[in-house]
């Protein structure tokens, strides 16, 4: 099946910082997306990009199915960017998750 | 604005116990989901269901089963609950099977003593 890499595990930056966290994917996906899960839990939808570049407010996302890559951009990062971020693609017949990138930000 | 809502955000049963864990999604999607998500272990699919009164099985459907008698509403049931399904149980929708995006609620935390 479908693997999926995020990169780095953690990332300990200081507010007002910038960060690039990345995902690689084994195969050409058609379902791709990021998440935030908050510190309570919640998956908070991010982008849904299966190619191409978004850009909502601090955050950007670009992706590149022909080689099979990701990048979330963070930038100007907040104490409430903490948290977890995941990105997941469609594999045959489900949304196959990454490992997360832990993200800590502080004051 | 999309929204799915679960029951409970947290949860203690005791061992033996039927639990009941309750999501519901007010976007008439077609598509619901259940996942579990554990330390080390990430997501994993438990049930989903694609229409009503329809469910396919996921990774680890083993001692849970699910109901969905109405559109908006997909339940998890833990027949018997064991100590081994303490966890954080996520529900997601989406309006298509896989091409679309997933919604998730809030989380439930369940703790079985």
């Amino acid at each position: 099946g479908i693997q999926v890499e995020q990169s780095p595990p953690d990332l300990i930056l200081q507010e007002g910082a910038n960060s690039t966290l990345r995902c690689n994917f084994s195969d050409s996906v058609n379902n791709l997306q990021w998440f935030h899960q908050n510190p309570w839990g919640q998956l908070i939808n991010l982008f849904y990009i299966p190619s191409g570049t978004k850009q909502n407010g601090r955050l950007s996302a670009t992706t590149v199915a022909t080689e099979r890559y990701s990048l979330l951009y963070i930038s100007s990062s907040q104490t409430t960017d903490s948290g977890v971020y995941f990105c997941a693609v469609r594999g045959t017949d489900k949304l196959i998750f990454g490992t997360g990138t832990r993200l800590q930000v502080f004051p | 604005d999309v929204k799915v809502t679960q029951s409970s955000r947290y949860l203690v049963k005791r061992t033996g116990e039927k639990v009941f864990l309750e999501c519901v999604q007010d976007m008439d999607h077609e598509n619901m989901f259940w996942y579990r998500q554990d330390p080390g272990l990430g997501l994993r699919l438990i049930y989903f269901s694609y229409d009503v009164k329809m469910k396919e099985k996921g990774d680890i459907p083993e001692g849970y089963s699910v109901s969905r008698e109405k559109k908006e509403r997909f339940s998890l049931i833990l027949e018997s609950a064991s100590t081994n399904q303490t966890s954080m149980y996520l529900c997601a929708s989406s309006l298509r099977v896989w091409d679309n995006e997933q919604f998730f609620g809030p989380g439930t935390r369940l703790t079985v003593l």
